[in-house]
């Protein structure tokens, strides 16, 4: 069964600072990764996603993430914090292969100090 | 529509009351899929619907939960006899891809609270 652990459901930087939220999986075949940010009272939205290509993928806002088979992880990091960067991050794994289910992490919340 | 949009944004009710989400997936997507949302659980796997082929049902915590998809389009998540515990954001998301490489667009939620 596809597992997501997300390391440290708070993380406080700031601003300016490098950002890094680490995720670690569990799958059974060669996984999907995926990233999706929550702003606050909004819904989740797609930050990035591994499909099988670059292991180095980037997304939105300069996010970036590397997906690491020999640590089963797919860290996301970002070289420097904004303030608009607070928000929740959730990691999530798909096995793929035309099954889509998508299981997802407990979630990081990402606080930024001035 | 252009996104996807559930209904109603907040619901409160007593317990033991009989309660209906509705979720309008994206147009054309043919992936449709129910999550819980809780403080400190992250997103709570429910049901998965996937074209005409029969819902993944595995993450349903109860005989309580069911939840229907009409017509390929419009879902329906009930939840019987309403509990305390059942009070969290239930968020619907659609997709237009197979092969687990598609994103996944969700709703806002709507925020159950069950006094």
């Amino acid at each position: 069964a596809q597992s997501v652990t997300q390391l440290g459901s708070h993380v406080s930087v700031s601003e300016g600072a490098l950002v890094l939220l680490r995720c670690n999986y569990s799958s059974s075949v060669p996984p999907y990764l995926f990233w999706y940010v929550q702003y606050p009272n909004q819904g989740l939205q797609l930050l990035l996603k591994y499909t099988s290509a670059a292991t180095l993928v980037k997304g939105i806002n300069d996010f970036e993430a590397e997906f690491k088979k020999s640590e089963t992880s797919f860290h996301l990091t970002k070289p420097s914090a904004h303030m608009s960067d607070a928000a929740e991050y959730f990691c999530a794994v798909s096995e793929g292969g035309g099954y889509q289910k998508v299981t997802f992490g407990t979630g990081t919340k990402l606080q930024v100090i001035p | 529509g252009a996104g996807v949009s559930q209904s109603p944004s907040n619901k409160v009710t007593e317990k033991g009351k009989d309660v209906e989400l509705r979720c309008d997936p994206i147009s054309g997507h043919t992936a449709l899929y129910w999550y819980r949302q809780s403080l400190g659980q992250g997103l709570e796997f429910l049901i998965y619907f996937q074209g005409n082929s029969a819902p993944d049902k595995s993450g349903l915590p109860s005989d309580r939960f069911s939840a229907e998809r009409t017509g390929g389009s419009v879902s329906t998540l009930t939840i019987q006899r309403t509990q305390q515990e059942d009070s969290a954001v239930y968020l619907c998301a659609s997709s237009g891809r197979t092969g687990g490489t598609g994103e996944l667009f969700f709703g806002e939620g709507s925020r159950l609270t069950v006094l």
